[in-house]
């Protein structure tokens, strides 16, 4: 079946940290994948996405990159800053099947 | 552009009541989802709708759960009766295309059985 499974949290960090957080997944077809980020008290947000091997994914100072090969979508960020502090969800949609299939999140805590 | 609209935010009831939201996609997309965030998950899939036709509700528990979307554009989702278990966020998605690649979520209904 597809499924995405993301590194344990919560993860708590000092700001200008460099952050990673990891995102595996299992797909039967060729997935697009995505991150998306919610902060308190609202919806999600697309953060970023890639929709084929090899791409990159940025925004925000985010980037994260499809590796087919390890079948791995890791988010990162060289200086997090205080307001990142959300919890992060890697994604996947499969052409086709057409859904969003989500991991289960990670809370990321950032202290000034 | 006015994004993904739900009402109600907030709503706290006892188990065996009824309740529904509502959500209004962004103007123009024609696909729209429903999605269950239980509190420390991801979000799962409950319907997808493309216009007013249902594409996907095989995570849907039919027996308590319905939702709707009368003239391809808003939609309702409707539980009757309520289960402790049902507690959660209820988002609404919408994306222009049959699934296409990036959804648009509201900010969500927080659901509290009690």
């Amino acid at each position: 079946g597809n499924s995405v499974t993301q590194m344990e949290g919560p993860v708590t960090l000092s700001e200008e940290a460099f952050l990673t957080i990891n995102c595996t997944y299992t797909a039967t077809g060729y997935p697009s994948l995505f991150w998306y980020v919610q902060y308190p008290g609202e919806g999600l947000q697309l953060l970023l996405k890639a929709t084929k091997a090899d791409d990159k994914g940025s925004n925000k100072g985010f980037e994260a990159t499809y590796r087919k090969e390890t079948t791995s979508f890791h988010l990162e960020k060289g200086s997090v800053q205080v307001s990142d502090s959300a919890v992060y969800f890697c994604a996947l949609n499969i052409q086709g099947a057409q859904k969003l299939v989500f991991g289960q999140g990670t809370r990321l805590t950032i202290n000034p | 552009e006015a994004g993904v609209a739900q009402s109600p935010r907030y709503k706290i009831i006892e188990k065996r009541q009824s309740v529904a939201f509502w959500c209004n996609p962004i103007s123009g997309h024609a696909t729209l989802y429903w999605y269950q965030q239980i509190l420390g998950q991801g979000p799962k899939l409950l319907i997808q709708f493309q216009n007013n036709g249902v594409v996907d509700d095989s995570q849907l528990p039919k027996d308590r759960f319905s939702a709707e979307r009368l003239k391809g554009v808003d939609s309702t989702l409707k539980i009757q009766p309520a289960k402790l278990e049902d507690s959660a966020v209820y988002l609404c998605a919408s994306s222009s295309n049959r699934g296409g690649e990036t959804q648009y979520f509201g900010p969500g209904t927080r659901l509290l059985v009690l």
